[in-house]
């Protein structure tokens, strides 16, 4: 079975830290990671596809690292802003299995 | 706007009815995927076509069926509806396959009575 894990389950903190959350996966098979941020009462926007182990991905103050012997991906905010609140998934898709498994996702909260 | 159209917005049904959902891609998307979101519950993948073909198939039960039309639009018809049903219901459209970056439309709500 194929399961992708995220932590934290959620994370509050004050605007200007930087924080940074953790999506496990399945390392065998890998094809693809996504990474997606979900405002509430919004549709997922799509921040990153990684496919190359040790791939690097910056938008802005986001940036995402890819390591695919190991299984994991994190995801870094620097400066977290309250905009920046919002729930954080990630999907993996095993090349074998034609879908994107998600996982529960990393719910952030920025307080001013 | 992510370009992915969904409608209709809201819909509310009684319980044993029928319903269709549907949903346009961005222009040029040929990858089409449905996914559930129920309370307190994470993005459940239904199913996935592309350029009119099944490709991918997730939790999606018997009574819920979907499809995608020569023009790339498609419809998710949920039948025989159940209270637990009732959820917001997402599409989402890439270029290719599940490879690519998705573009999720606005959902439509369901609830079922």
């Amino acid at each position: 079975i194929l399961n992708v894990e995220q932590s934290p389950q959620s994370l509050h903190v004050q605007e200007g830290d930087s924080t940074n959350f953790t999506c496990s996966f399945p390392s065998s098979n890998f094809y693809a990671l996504h990474w997606y941020r979900w405002e509430t009462a919004k549709s997922p926007e799509a921040l990153f596809v990684m496919t190359l182990n040790g791939d690097e991905k910056k938008k802005g103050r986001i940036s995402a690292t890819l390591n695919t012997k190991e299984g994991y991906s994190y995801l870094y905010i620097k400066g977290s802003q309250p905009e920046d609140s919002a729930t954080y998934l990630c999907a993996f898709y095993a090349g074998n299995n034609r879908k994107l498994i998600w996982g529960l996702g990393t719910s952030l909260a920025v307080n001013p | 706007d992510s370009g992915v159209t969904q409608t209709p917005k809201h819909l509310i049904t009684a319980t044993g009815q029928r319903v269709t959902l549907r949903c346009s891609p961005r222009s040029g998307d040929l990858s089409v995927y449905w996914y559930q979101q129920s309370l307190d519950q994470g993005l459940q993948f239904l199913i996935q076509y592309y350029n009119g073909e099944e490709r991918a198939k997730g939790n999606i039960l018997e009574r819920f069926s979907a499809q995608q039309f020569p023009d790339l639009h498609s419809e998710l018809n949920l039948s025989s509806l159940e209270l637990g049903d009732s959820a917001l219901y997402f599409c989402a459209s890439s270029v290719g396959g599940t490879s690519n970056e998705q573009f999720f439309g606005p959902g439509t709500r369901l609830t079922v009575l």
